[in-house]
Formats: structure tokens, C-alpha cells, sequence
């Protein structure tokens, strides 16, 4: 079974709905993190969260709020989808190791807003 | 801000070497990482090396640092057109303290 897992893969939406992303891993990691990924623009952070009661903003957190429900679980939502936050969203994971930060990533979660 | 640069695009033939290379900014990054992102796939965490090595060398992958130049190349020995992917640098900044800061991502393709 996968570590970390996104539901759900693929979504189309209209504009103007909400919708929410989710995450689950069994790493046993504190850090979570969501990423989107655009062609030619590599990997943006959107939001990351180091423990249970920590939310921080990432590169480009506007139009996007988060929650971490436990240790487990990170969501993602869209408050009221716009087409230009169509793109390939990434959860991941990292343990908080001093200095030692690898991140693992869920299968993504590909989203169209029409 | 830390930044993490990397060339776009490489093309090889099947059989030769590919030297993906990055360049970071953050002098205290404890840990240097290359993710393979295959098509339809999230990242794999491929290799990583510490800060205080040099070289690494894991079959036919190799890893050099130049901590000097803040400069991290990844070799591939031998290329399949398996190893067709997206191959992203990424540096641990701040000893850790903040996430991962990755590159764009060079967009390996292997010519058979």
C-alpha cells in the first residue's frame, strides 16, 4: 500500500465551486505539504505544515486554504475554483529530522477547472 | 531567497552518459536531493547526498558536489530510455528549517 495516498486523482470542476483535496499517509511524518505543478514551472508550494497546530503559507497560497484534521490527514481546498488553478496537485511528506528534510510524495491529484 | 537553477532540457542517446546539472544558493543546506518524476507519476526520491561529502556513487548513478561553487551534478551511466523522466534538484535550506526549495526540472529524453 501506498505511504502517502491523494483522493482523488482526477477531478473536473466548474467555476466558482468548491472543492477539496485530500491527503493520507502512513509515514508517521509531523511535515505535510501541498505543491501544484505547471508545465515549465517546476513544483510551487502552496501550503506546508510542520506539526498538527502549525499552518504556514507557502509560494502561492492565495485562492487556496488548508487543514490538518491529525498527523495523518492534510487537505487542500479551493474556496471558489478559477480555470488558472488547473495543474497537477502533490501532497508529500517529511519526517523533521534535524537538517534531513526528504519529502515523499503522493500519485497527484490531477485537477481541470472549467 | 534560496533559489534553485536547472537547465530545462537534455536529450541523449541510449548508451551514453547524461549529466543533469543544478545550481543552489543556500551555503548551509545539510542535504542535496534529485526526485525522478516519470510521466503521469509523482516524485521519487532518487538519490541524496550530505553536505560534507563530495561524490556519491550508487550503481549507475553519481552524485558530485562542489560546495564551492554551490553546483550539484547527477550522472546516469549508461542510459535507457527508461530513465526518461523529469529529474528536479532540490536543496534543504536553512539546516532544515523551512521545506525543500526544488528546481524547475530538467526534462530528460533518451533517443534510442
Amino acid at each position: 500500500d501506498a505511504d502517502v495516498t491523494q483522493t482523488p486523482r482526477n477531478r473536473i470542476t466548474k467555476t466558482g465551486k468548491r472543492i477539496m483535496l485530500e491527503c493520507s499517509q502512513t509515514k508517521g511524518h509531523d511535515r505535510m505539504y501541498w505543491y501544484r505543478q505547471d508545465p515549465g514551472l517546476g513544483l510551487r508550494l502552496i501550503y506546508y505544515s510542520f506539526d498538527v497546530k502549525d499552518i504556514n503559507k507557502g509560494e502561492i497560497s492565495d485562492g487556496y486554504s488548508v487543514s490538518r484534521q491529525a498527523q495523518a490527514k492534510f487537505s487542500l481546498s479551493l474556496e471558489s475554483a478559477i480555470p488558472n488553478q488547473t495543474a497537477l496537485y502533490f501532497c508529500a511528506t517529511s519526517a523533521g529530522l534535524a537538517g534531513e528534510e526528504t519529502q515523499y510524495f503522493g500519485p497527484g491529484t490531477r485537477l481541470l477547472v472549467l | 531567497g534560496e533559489d534553485v537553477e536547472q537547465s530545462l532540457f537534455l536529450s541523449v542517446r541510449e548508451g551514453d552518459s547524461s549529466v543533469i546539472n543544478c545550481t543552489y544558493t543556500d551555503s548551509s543546506s545539510t542535504y542535496l536531493y534529485w526526485y525522478k518524476q516519470e510521466p503521469g507519476a509523482g516524485l521519487q526520491l532518487l538519490t541524496y547526498i550530505f553536505s560534507n561529502m563530495d561524490m556519491k556513487q550508487d550503481q549507475r548513478l553519481t552524485v558530485l558536489l562542489n560546495k564551492k561553487d554551490k553546483h550539484l551534478s547527477l550522472r546516469i551511466a549508461d542510459t535507457q530510455t527508461g530513465d526518461s523522466a523529469i529529474y528536479f534538484c532540490a536543496e534543504s535550506p536553512n539546516s532544515g528549517n523551512t521545506p525543500l526549495v526544488f528546481g524547475k526540472g530538467t526534462r530528460l529524453s533518451v533517443i534510442a
